[in-house]
């Protein structure tokens, strides 16, 4: 069954640096999101993706956060110089229709 | 914007018993209601979803139910079992043909007691 992969499972930063997190959606999906959970409360919406440009993006999405798809497979999240309260799981999900299917995540915490 | 609410945050149910999950919205455009399972270290997984033109819909031992008037959707499962362990999770959003962020409920951790 295809599947979304994200990579790394676990990121430890310095607080100030940048950090890129990764992510390998399923091949034949054209709309891409990121989503963050920062620890015991819900899955909030960072931003969608969709024919190499943003197509929404929450508040917490802000000039410190960018997004890429730089070879047509890999889909990235980079926060530029990480904070204290980035520290969540950050979940890449394609889409294809209705359902979006969600990678594993990726840990991240800042220190 | 959407703002989706879930109850309860735990639950605990005796294995074979039922579990009942109730969430509600508020954006009266939304129309696909998705629910997720998230076990530990992975990430949601689709379980069952309804759109709003229907009032229930089953899948096995998972059941979802539908109250557009009301703004609320339950999700149920009946005879429980020890890997329906998880956190559970609603969401919400206008299903526009794909593109369409979801919005997530804060979450049930369900417990299956053997």
């Amino acid at each position: 069954e295809p599947e979304v992969t994200q990579t790394p499972s676990h990121q430890v930063t310095q607080m100030g640096q940048e950090v890129i997190l990764r992510c390998v959606p399923i091949s034949n999906h054209l709309y891409f999101y990121w989503y963050r959970q920062i620890l015991g409360q819900k899955v909030e919406f960072l931003v969608s993706f969709y024919n190499n440009e943003i197509s929404e993006k929450s508040e917490i999405f802000d000039d410190q956060f960018s997004v890429e798809r730089p070879d047509g497979s890999n889909f990235t999240l980079k926060i530029r110089s990480t904070k204290l309260e980035d520290s969540a799981m950050y979940f890449c999900a394609s889409q294809q229709g209705t359902e979006a299917f969600f990678g594993q995540g990726t840990r991240l915490t800042v220190v | 914007g959407e703002n989706v609410e879930q109850h309860p945050s735990t639950l605990s149910v005796q294995e074979g018993d039922s579990a009942v999950i109730k969430c509600t919205y508020s954006d009266s455009a939304s129309n696909y209601f998705p629910w997720y399972k998230q076990e530990l270290g992975k990430g949601p997984q689709l379980i069952i979803d309804i759109r709003s033109n229907v009032g229930e819909k089953k899948d096995q031992r998972i059941a979802v139910t539908l109250n557009k008037t009301a703004k609320h959707f339950s999700l149920h499962i009946t005879e429980t079992q020890p890997e329906d362990s998880a956190v559970y999770f609603c969401a919400a959003n206008r299903d526009l043909l794909g593109n369409e962020k979801l919005t997530f409920g804060t979450g049930t951790r369900l417990t299956i007691i053997p």
